[in-house]
């Protein structure tokens, strides 16, 4: 069975643009969720979905927004890019909505000049 | 809020030396208790997990011991290897709340021959 793909796995953008980054999930996963990982705040939540349903939110700016596609893959969106929003971001599945196994992707370092 | 709170490193070990990582949590609901490894350039690997108190997570000779009295998720290796150096991370998902985890700072393990 494949893991978690997330692609792409860098990306370099400049202050103000704004990024979009994918996330397929394990097969038969219909939970995913992001993670923000940068060496000052370490890894925090940003968003879980569930059958296309955001179901919990981290505590983030209204720039990163996400969504969740019918065949559960999911994206992530960052508008107006910050030099502090350069980080890892990686994606979780899970199997089911709660109480499951998270399975972790490569994540996308994301450098924003 | 939730969190978690793991001792800072990096810690530096010879090789056979035994290893314990300190792990205090606190949490909203009952939580279910994970560490997590990460070696360079990869996502997050589970370790080990407890999901009530009292159990015992061990995998690949680490062992964590889920203690509600003191609120504590210590992971201990009696000999580690060279391999085993990465960073780990303790984390906490409160049950029949979703798949969202409160990840700790992370504690970066150095492993000398």
């Amino acid at each position: 069975k494949a893991g978690v793909t997330q692609t792409p796995r860098y990306l370099i953008k400049t202050r103000g643009q704004q990024v979009t980054l994918s996330c397929s999930p394990i097969s038969g996963h219909r939970s995913v969720s992001w993670y923000q990982q940068t060496p000052g705040q370490g890894l925090q939540f940003l968003f879980e979905y569930f059958s296309e349903t955001q179901r919990n939110k981290g505590n983030f700016p209204g720039r990163f927004s996400g969504r969740q596609f019918s065949n559960s893959r999911s994206e992530m969106n960052v508008s107006t890019l910050e030099l502090g929003d350069s980080a890892l971001y990686l994606c979780a599945s899970s199997e089911t909505a709660t109480d499951t196994e998270a399975f972790f992707g490569q994540g996308t370092r994301l450098t924003v000049v | 809020g939730d969190s978690v709170t793991q001792m800072e490193g990096p810690v530096t070990l010879s090789e056979e030396a035994f290893l314990t990582i300190n792990c205090t949590y606190t949490a909203t609901g009952y939580p279910s208790l994970f560490w997590y490894v990460q070696y360079p350039g990869e996502g997050l690997q589970l370790l080990l997990k407890a999901t009530k108190a009292d159990d015992k997570g061990s995998n690949k000779g680490f062992e964590a011991t889920y203690r509600k009295e003191t609120t504590s998720f210590h992971l201990e290796k009696g000999s580690v290897q060279v391999s085993d150096s990465a960073v780990y991370f303790c984390a906490l998902r409160i049950n029949n709340a979703g798949n969202m985890l409160t990840f700790g700072g992370g504690t970066r393990l150095m492993v000398k021959p």
